[in-house]
């Protein structure tokens, strides 16, 4: 099926371990994004990509650094965990940063740093 | 900056009741408006948009309406099912490069 996949489902981290959240779309989006989620804040962006070649900086950078691969691929990784960085982290894709069409979510990423 | 509220949750009603979600935003332009539904365990899904001033936008029995002058996009539905148990995010998008702004989420649960 069509859409954003994100891996892995889970995850549990030690404090100061460094992991990588992967992130796929297949439907020739231009940008993408990263948020967390977490109880009654909502959806904070971390980072997004406009376009292939570029990423800026959303709400909450500090902790992660991102990539984009390629056309179908941004990543999040973590260099060193923090119990503060436990939530669910979603990515997402659209057409343009702009675009109206909204966007298509991930099924999310549940983490726990301990 | 851009921001949208949303009536603090949960919000608990009995089946075939009438739900109401309010939400206003703040914006330096006219954004697009939209509705995004979570259902447990699952990533977010657009429930409906509209994307200029007295638009409205409906799905699944549930619509909104953007009002520019009271700048307010509340979510309505005449009759609620258990299985619109969920979490609810207003979010708004302006033109450019600028990405969605969500609203903090309103949990609707409903009872049989």
């Amino acid at each position: 099926n069509a859409g954003v996949t994100q891996t892995p489902k889970f995850q549990v981290l030690k404090t100061g371990q460094s992991m990588t959240l992967q992130c796929a779309q297949d439907m020739n989006h231009n940008s993408m994004y990263w948020y967390r989620q977490d109880p009654g804040m909502g959806l904070r962006l971390i980072y997004y990509s406009a376009s292939e070649g570029t990423t800026d900086k959303g709400e909450v950078p500090n902790g992660y650094n991102v990539s984009r691969l390629n056309k179908r691929e941004f990543s999040l990784r973590l260099e060193s965990a923090a119990p503060s960085q436990t939530s669910v982290y979603f990515c997402a894709s659209n057409f343009g940063t702009g675009a109206t069409r909204g966007y298509t979510f991930g099924s999310g990423t549940r983490l726990t740093v301990v | 900056g851009d921001s949208v509220t949303q009536m603090e949750g949960p919000v608990t009603l009995s089946e075939e009741a009438f739900l109401t979600i309010n939400c206003t935003y703040t914006a330096t332009g006219y954004p697009s408006l939209f509705w995004y539904v979570q259902y447990p365990g699952e990533g977010l899904q657009l429930l409906l948009k509209a994307t200029k001033a007295d638009d409205k936008g409906s799905n699944k029995g549930f619509e909104a309406t953007y009002r520019k002058e009271t700048t307010s996009f509340h979510l309505e539905k005449g009759s609620v099912q258990v299985s619109d148990s969920a979490v609810y995010f207003c979010a708004l998008i302006l033109s450019g490069n600028t990405p969605l702004v969500f609203g903090k989420g309103t949990r609707l649960s409903v009872i049989a």
